[in-house]
């Protein structure tokens, strides 16, 4: 089952905060996020493993509940680079981590000078 | 990460034709999947590319329209066969080298006449 992604598209101002959430109706082992730009292939982000778990990557991180199936990606500060489709990608319990993995609609970000 | 490449880059077939898409790591990896991409669409897994055996195709995917090879831990091969219009596509190769995450390859725009 498709997770959803939300919101489908927002637009920012340079330096503003965005949080893009992605839910899913199956319990999740791993949830993996992508930022795709118009034309190349999808780029990795970070990937959440355990309940609860919280990343960070420079600017970007984010938290993984495993209760409510549940990520959210957190942009702070964003940059004009950040532009882009944010996908993520899930992998179901039954999968046990060796499944390919199922993507949400995608949001599309746009950041403005 | 691994480095993944994938030829051809883009093509343009007729109709009633065929097309093998080839993905080449430079390093052993335990998994290889292959997705499809439709424009301006989310990612769908087409199947898993499994090392000496038949590959574990998605639901709505099947071998004779999608037939894939993985002779070994390094290389593998997606034929999209009698295409039609309808499988003009951004196709894509990932891989996972011991552990997750997946990483992408650079994808290959298929356009079918």
């Amino acid at each position: 089952q498709q997770p959803v992604q939300s919101p489908q598209a927002v637009i920012l101002r340079e330096g503003e905060d965005a949080v893009i959430n992605c839910s899913s109706s199956k319990a999740l082992y791993s949830v993996h996020w992508y930022r795709q730009k118009h034309g190349e292939a999808p780029v990795f982000l970070m990937i959440l493993l355990k309940g609860g778990e919280q990343k960070g990557h420079e600017k970007i991180s984010a938290s993984f509940n495993e209760k409510k199936q549940q990520s959210s990606l957190y942009l702070t500060a964003s940059q004009l680079s950040y532009s882009g489709t944010y996908f993520c990608g899930t992998e179901s319990v039954e999968g046990g981590g060796a499944d390919g993995l199922t993507f949400g609609k995608g949001t599309h970000l746009i950041i403005q000078p | 990460s691994a480095v993944i490449s994938q030829k051809p880059s883009r093509d343009i077939c007729q109709r009633g034709t065929s097309l093998t898409i080839q993905c080449q790591v430079d390093s052993q990896v335990t998994m290889m999947f292959w997705y499809r991409q439709q424009p301006g669409q989310s990612l769908t897994l087409i199947a898993t590319a499994n090392q000496g055996s038949e590959a574990t195709y998605e639901s709505g995917f099947v071998i004779d329209k999608f037939p894939i090879s993985r002779p070994n831990l390094t290389f593998s091969t997606l034929t999209v066969s009698n295409m039609s219009p309808e499988d003009s596509s951004i196709y894509l190769c990932s891989v996972v080298a011991l552990l997750p995450p997946q990483y992408f390859g650079p994808g290959t725009r298929l356009t079918v006449l």
